[in-house]
């Protein structure tokens, strides 16, 4: 299995600012997720992250308002970039390999004001 | 694309058995999941399936028909603490998982 570590657990910020969301897992993975859970929702994907390419972004996100970083094979980092209440969410990274194994992070909690 | 189907809200009593359907339409299936999330947590994962039949663990059981784009999470002898969202994802082309909305159980005394 894989552990998988975010910081920060949660922020709030104001609006207009950036957040950069760091996930870190304990070993190499081929393909990292973000996700987005806002209030009372389910989880959706964001983008899938490669390292040594540009991430893939699902219908409705932009790399402008969430760019990401693979810079290797334990890292991601996701930026939410000039961020309003609507943003207020909580963001989860996830790695999956083959078969079935999909794991999740703690999840970052966002709080946007 | 994926579109997952599955109730938004069940009750249930303490002791008794209760099923959560998901029903899926995909342009590619590699497999389906069921996560359990308890509020303010992120998901945990229950159970996958990528063969047709019934998958058992302890309390809890999937069941998948690929045929009928359809499974159920069953579980048994509730508890207080089993309450929570049930949610059924499905892993399509590229490792991408899709989640449904979501089942929120209560589970009442």
């Amino acid at each position: 299995s894989a552990v998988i570590s975010q910081k920060p657990s949660r922020d709030i910020c104001q609006r207009g600012t950036s957040l950069t969301i760091q996930c870190q897992v304990d070993s190499q993975v081929t393909m990292m997720f973000w996700y987005r859970q806002q209030p009372g929702q389910s989880l959706t994907l964001i983008a899938t992250a490669n390292q040594g390419s540009e991430a893939t972004y699902e219908s409705g996100f932009v790399i402008d308002k969430f760019p990401i970083s693979r810079p290797n094979l334990t890292f991601s980092t996701l930026t939410v970039s000039n961020m309003s209440p609507e943003d207020s969410s909580i963001y989860l990274c996830s790695v999956g390999g083959e078969g079935s194994e999909q794991y999740f992070g703690p999840g970052t909690r966002l709080t946007v004001t | 694309g994926q579109n997952i189907d599955q109730p938004t809200e069940m009750t249930a009593t303490e002791g008794a058995i209760v099923q959560i359907n998901c029903t899926y339409q995909t342009s590619g299936f590699n497999g389906l999941f069921w996560y359990q999330q308890h509020a303010g947590e992120a998901p945990t994962f229950l159970s996958y399936n990528v063969l047709d039949g019934l998958e058992e663990k302890g309390r809890f059981s999937s069941f998948l028909s690929r045929s009928k784009g359809y499974s159920y999470l069953l579980l048994k002898e509730l508890q207080m603490k089993d309450s929570a969202s049930y949610l059924c994802a499905v892993k399509g082309g590229y490792q991408k998982v899709t989640f449904g909305i979501g089942t929120k159980l209560q589970v009442i005394p």
